[in-house]
């Protein structure tokens, strides 16, 4: 089993709409993890990380931590075409190093 | 400006030919790494360092790899034993160890072989 999975997509959303984006853990030790957005071509931007159970609000995104339940979720809110892009999830994995996630693609359609 | 700087931004290697990819950060943190990307895929970690003059294999080291003599920089050599090195290369640097900080990445080397 992979240490950390996302729901492959591809996603499209309109414009304005909430995209939520979902990837699960394997390891419930586990206290932190990030959010990564990737343009086309580009390297990864952080754009969020997480590190207790709950929600956090960072302008349109939300990044939301269930230890529970083993899943982190990003929601981005009032989705503009911009925001079109692969995002990354990413957290703990062996050797207690990062483990990345295979990356949603997400799709705003003006 | 702090940040990681990659070169060169693409990259074109012959068959047996080695090639080093350059890494240098000026953000003081203690801890590089690099990954591989390959085309609709996710990151695979290739090496890593938590401090000078030490570094790790990572989950496909085999056909790389790399030194850690200065603070700030981390090359990645890829050697003729990497029989598939076509693919998007990623540095990364942390304050502290993986897993626990945030990881920013470099603008990337794009490596083709010809």
């Amino acid at each position: 089993q992979k240490e950390v999975e996302q729901n492959s997509g591809p996603l499209s959303v309109p414009e304005g709409a909430i995209a939520s984006l979902n990837c699960t853990y394997s390891d419930r030790g586990s206290q932190s993890f990030f959010w990564y957005r990737q343009y086309s071509g580009k390297s990864p931007e952080l754009i969020m990380s997480i590190y207790s159970n709950g929600d956090k609000e960072d302008g349109r995104f939300t990044a939301q931590l269930n230890k529970a339940s083993q899943y982190v979720s990003l929601l981005i809110r009032d989705s503009q075409p911009s925001d079109s892009a692969t995002y990354l999830c990413a957290g703990p994995g062996s050797a207690r190093q990062l483990t990345f996630g295979s990356g949603t693609q997400l799709t705003v359609l003006p | 400006d702090g940040g990681i700087t990659q070169s060169p931004k693409y990259l074109f290697r012959k068959e047996g030919q080695n090639v080093t990819l350059s890494c240098e950060q000026n953000l003081n943190h203690d801890a590089m790494y690099w990954y591989r990307q390959d085309p609709g895929q996710g990151l695979r970690l290739i090496y890593y360092s938590q401090i000078v003059n030490d570094f790790q294999k990572g989950d496909i080291a085999e056909g790389y790899s790399v030194s850690r003599e200065k603070k700030e920089s981390f090359p990645l050599t890829v050697t003729s034993a990497q029989k598939n090195p076509t693919a998007f290369y990623l540095c990364a640097s942390s304050i502290g160890p993986a897993g626990y900080n945030e990881q920013f990445f470099g603008p990337g080397t794009r490596l083709t072989v010809l």
